[in-house]
């Protein structure tokens, strides 16, 4: 049984606040980790996927880095916006069978003014 | 460029009947999944079809079954539908390739199950 945990549970900033998740997942058979930003009545919307140890992805104010030999995940979010309130969702890819993702229970941001 | 289509999104069975539910790839997609989302769970995998061939397969019992079609569209069924399969049915899809393409997957709004 595969295993991919977020930290925290859930976290509420005030607008401008930087702030960043984890998501811890297997260290062994890796392929592909996925990043999502889910808004309550719309769909998940892709935000990175992380194939190679050391990557670094960026999207705007958002970035993620990737550390696969010890099976962690960090999202950042720079200087958060009320539009930045959603449930992230981190989803792990193992090799040979990456398409069936396995996801986290998602960190719960609300950014208030 | 339309994005991942599911329908009906809302719908209400009875205990014992069957439903299906519909999904329509983003064009050029080979690969759709299905995932379920129960209150207090995450994003469990159903199945993935790729090239109308079940390729991968989650832990659900035999009443989740699906199939895709030649123009990729997919369709689950849940038979027998019980209390418990009251959940929001997630669809994804991608444009597939190897299993370990490492594509970026894109989801559907859902399709919301009550079983009353």
């Amino acid at each position: 049984i595969l295993n991919v945990e977020q930290s925290p549970q859930s976290l509420h900033v005030q607008e401008g606040d930087s702030t960043n998740f984890t998501c811890s997942f297997p260290s062994s058979n890796f392929y592909a980790l996925h990043w999502y930003r889910w808004e309550t009545a719309k769909s998940p919307e892709a935000l990175f996927v992380m194939t190679l140890n050391g990557d670094e992805k960026k999207k705007g104010r958002i970035s993620a880095t990737l550390n696969t030999k010890e099976g962690y995940s960090y999202l950042y979010i720079k200087g958060s916006q009320p539009e930045d309130s959603a449930t992230y969702l981190c989803a792990f890819g193992k090799a040979g069978t990456a398409s069936k993702l396995t996801f986290g229970t998602g960190t719960r941001l609300q950014v208030t003014l | 460029k339309a994005g991942v289509t599911q329908t009906p999104r809302y719908l209400i069975k009875t205990r014992g009947q069957q439903v299906t539910l519909s999904c329509s790839p983003i064009s050029g997609h080979r690969s759709v999944s299905w995932y379920q989302q129960t209150p207090g769970q995450g994003l469990q995998f159903l199945f993935e079809y790729f090239s109308e061939t079940q390729r991968n397969k989650g832990n659900f019992p035999g009443r989740f079954s699906g199939r895709q079609f030649s123009n990729s569209r997919s369709e689950m069924n849940v038979s027998t539908l019980e209390l418990g399969d009251s959940a929001l049915y997630l669809c994804a899809s991608s444009l597939g390739g190897t299993p370990s393409s490492g594509n970026t997957i894109y989801f559907g709004e859902g399709s919301w199950l009550t079983v009353v």
